[in-house]
């Protein structure tokens, strides 16, 4: 079946050094792939997301492309922040209407 | 604001018991969906409901029960028959007219006494 493989964390970092988290996915057709962060006691929110292949998904500094040759959408930031300390999941949906597929997060802290 | 609203925010169940955790939306999304999230474990679908009066179980059903009256609610039962409903409850909508994007509720913690 459908599934999403993340690095496993926790993965700190200090402030300003630059942040990849690796995310592959094993799915048939084209699925549509996602990135949400979150916050502790929080709900997700959606960080970006990108639905064809090559396209490349950007906001608050992150960026994923997405890769069908590699099956791979990794996330990363350039420069991450003390604010940027969460869980990141990354997702993707098979087709229209079904249900998002989550790997199993990836616990980042920043430290000043 | 339009968004997602689910309460309450912490529930306690005690042995036998059913509760029920409530999730409403006014963003006119015809897709409803829940989510269970423990630690490690990333989030599994309970159920979804892509239209009112209808809903799908999930990769985890067992021991929960929706039901879709309405089109921006979409409560949840906990049932006594779930043996390990310790966990953080996440629902989320979305519509096909957003680019079926999910967004997500706060979430409500449920605890066993």
């Amino acid at each position: 079946g459908d599934s999403v493989t993340q690095m496993e964390g926790p993965v700190t970092l200090s402030e300003e050094a630059f942040l990849t988290i690796n995310c592959t996915y094993t799915a048939t057709g084209y699925p549509s792939l996602f990135w949400y962060v979150q916050y502790p006691g929080e709900g997700l929110q959606l960080l970006l997301k990108a639905t064809k292949a090559d396209d490349k998904g950007s906001n608050k500094g992150f960026e994923a492309t997405y890769r069908k040759e590699t099956t791979s959408f990794h996330l990363e930031k350039g420069s991450v922040q003390v604010s940027d300390s969460a869980v990141y999941f990354c997702a993707l949906r098979r087709e229209a209407g079904t249900a998002l597929i989550f790997g199993k997060g990836t616990t980042l802290s920043v430290s000043s | 604001d339009g968004g997602i609203t689910q309460s309450p925010k912490y529930l306690f169940r005690k042995e036998g018991q059913n509760v029920t955790l409530s999730c409403e939306q006014n963003l006119n999304h015809d897709a409803m969906y829940w989510y269970r999230q423990d630690p490690g474990q990333g989030l599994r679908l309970i159920y979804y409901s892509q239209i009112v009066n209808d809903f799908q179980k999930g990769d985890i059903a067992e021991g929960y029960s929706v039901s879709r009256e309405k089109k921006e609610s979409f409560p949840l039962t906990v049932t006594s028959a779930q043996k390990n409903p310790t966990a953080f409850y996440l629902c989320a909508s979305s519509s096909p007219f957003l680019g079926e994007t999910q967004y997500f509720g706060p979430g409500t913690r449920l605890l066993v006494l």
